[in-house]
């Protein structure tokens, strides 16, 4: 069990551009998060899966976001057209069912920059 | 809806010292709740977590937390901090089947030598 696990650390883009993060959750969780933090704040909810179904999406996941769990391992957050106010960090965290009863194994985070 | 309250977003203390963060939610059903502390550039570390039963949640690295339903708290508290314990510290909560947690907005916590 090496985690969960992140890529990349770092994202620079241009405005305009589009971005995809990865994240491998702990193997044997089925329930797989996506956070986003902003500087100076708590991580907000963006959208959540159970296998490979995407069950909730925040309002804060605008059209130009989308997550996938095609095989209900790994997952990717696509961001087209970046805005800067897309700079943020972004988590993912995985949870073996629901986690409220087993918080939640956060990643390290991509920390995406629009510049 | 839930929602969590962190009124003091920093907290500068001496090595050694005790320290408490407070932490007040707000929610219509029962709760589950967690502290989480995350170092720089890094994402975040369960501390410990109220599910239900004994108010007195004792966590990692020497924290512990209380949950008070009658004043809708749960601070987290430790007798003796370390310089090592110097991180931001996230309150959160959860509801029903905990499909997802509401954060506060963090309490940067500064051990001074």
């Amino acid at each position: 069990d090496t985690g969960v696990s992140q890529d990349p650390r770092h994202k620079i883009t241009k405005r305009g551009q589009n971005v995809t993060f990865r994240c491998d959750p702990i193997s044997e969780h089925n329930r797989l998060y996506w956070y986003r933090q902003t500087l100076g704040q708590g991580p907000e909810f963006l959208t959540y899966f159970q296998n490979e179904a995407q069950l909730e999406k925040s309002r804060l996941l605008s059209d130009r976001f989308s997550a996938e769990r095609p095989k209900g391992s790994f997952s990717t957050l696509e961001i087209q057209r970046t805005e800067q106010g897309d700079s943020a960090m972004y988590l993912c965290a995985s949870s073996p069912q629901a986690g409220g009863n087993y918080g939640y194994t956060f990643g390290s985070g991509t920390r995406l920059t629009v510049v | 809806a839930q929602s969590v309250t962190q009124l003091d977003s920093q907290v500068p203390v001496f090595e050694e010292a005790p320290v408490e963060l407070r932490c007040n939610y707000s929610s219509s059903v029962s709760v589950y709740l967690f502290w989480y502390v995350q170092y720089p550039n890094q994402g975040l570390q369960l501390l410990l977590k109220y599910l239900s039963g004994s108010t007195l949640v004792k966590g990692i690295n020497g924290f512990e937390a209380e949950f008070n339903k009658s004043q809708t708290s749960f601070h987290l508290r430790k007798p003796s901090v370390h310089i090592s314990d110097t991180a931001e510290y996230f309150c959160a909560v959860s509801t029903g089947g905990g499909n997802k947690l509401t954060f506060g907005t963090g309490t940067q916590l500064k051990v001074e030598l």
